[in-house]
């Protein structure tokens, strides 16, 4: 399998602009989760995607950012209009819950974004 | 609330060491814990997977344990190579999403 594969994997945007960040889930896994990682505060659960449903959306910062998942291949995070504050590592990763809640983990490569 | 905490937050060893990491956690209700490495620039790669009712998992020179009573992981890495140099995160997973990640540390082995 191919993995995770998110993209683009380097964005450089202005402030106010729209930013979509994607991901492909490793097919057959269906629990997706959005993650965000800063030196500062580490990495944080943005939102978690259960059989394409969002589950828990409490860590999306603010309304400025959205999540979607119109199927089981596929995933979209949206900011807009993006802030510098926004700049740091956007990470997909995905894992099997279909028979157990213990399943491994995987991650995307990343989709490092910057808002000048 | 999970609280997951990896001491030293940087570690620095001369190549050929053998070395032990460490991850605690304060609710023992879990149901695995995940090492994964992550070098800089790059996604979080999945070393090894303990589930609750294991007690170790090995990978080539990797050897990580759990003990929930305690609280605690450990993940030994023996003869360490320069390119064991990465961060290393513990995971704490207790459900389907209740996922908790320590801060990592980041391990240098000296050549």
């Amino acid at each position: 399998d191919a993995g995770v594969i998110q993209s683009p994997r380097h964005e450089v945007t202005e402030m106010g602009q729209e930013v979509t960040l994607r991901c492909k889930p490793i097919s057959g896994h269906n629990s997706l989760f959005w993650y965000r990682q800063t030196m500062m505060r580490g990495l944080e659960l943005l939102i978690y995607f259960n059989n394409n449903v969002p589950i828990d959306d409490s860590g999306m910062p603010e309304d400025r950012f959205s999540a979607k998942m119109p199927n089981a291949s596929f995933s979209t995070l949206k900011i807009q209009p993006s802030e510098p504050r926004d700049s740091a590592v956007y990470f997909c990763a995905s894992k099997d819950d279909r028979f157990s809640t213990t399943g491994e983990l995987f991650f995307g490569e990343g989709s490092r974004l910057t808002v000048l | 609330k999970q609280e997951v905490t990896q001491i030293p937050a940087a570690l620095s060893v001369p190549e050929g060491e053998n070395l032990v990491l460490n991850c605690s956690f304060t609710d023992s209700a879990i149901y695995n814990l995940q090492w994964f490495r992550q070098d800089p620039g790059k996604g979080l790669t999945s070393l090894l997977l303990i589930q609750s009712s294991q007690r170790e998992q090995t990978s080539g020179r990797l050897n990580a344990s759990l003990d929930k009573s305690s609280g605690r992981s450990t993940l030994y890495i023996a003869a360490s190579q320069p390119g064991d140099s990465a961060t290393y995160l513990c995971l704490s997973g207790a459900g389907s999403y209740q996922l908790t990640f320590g801060k990592g540390t980041k391990l240098s082995v000296i050549p």
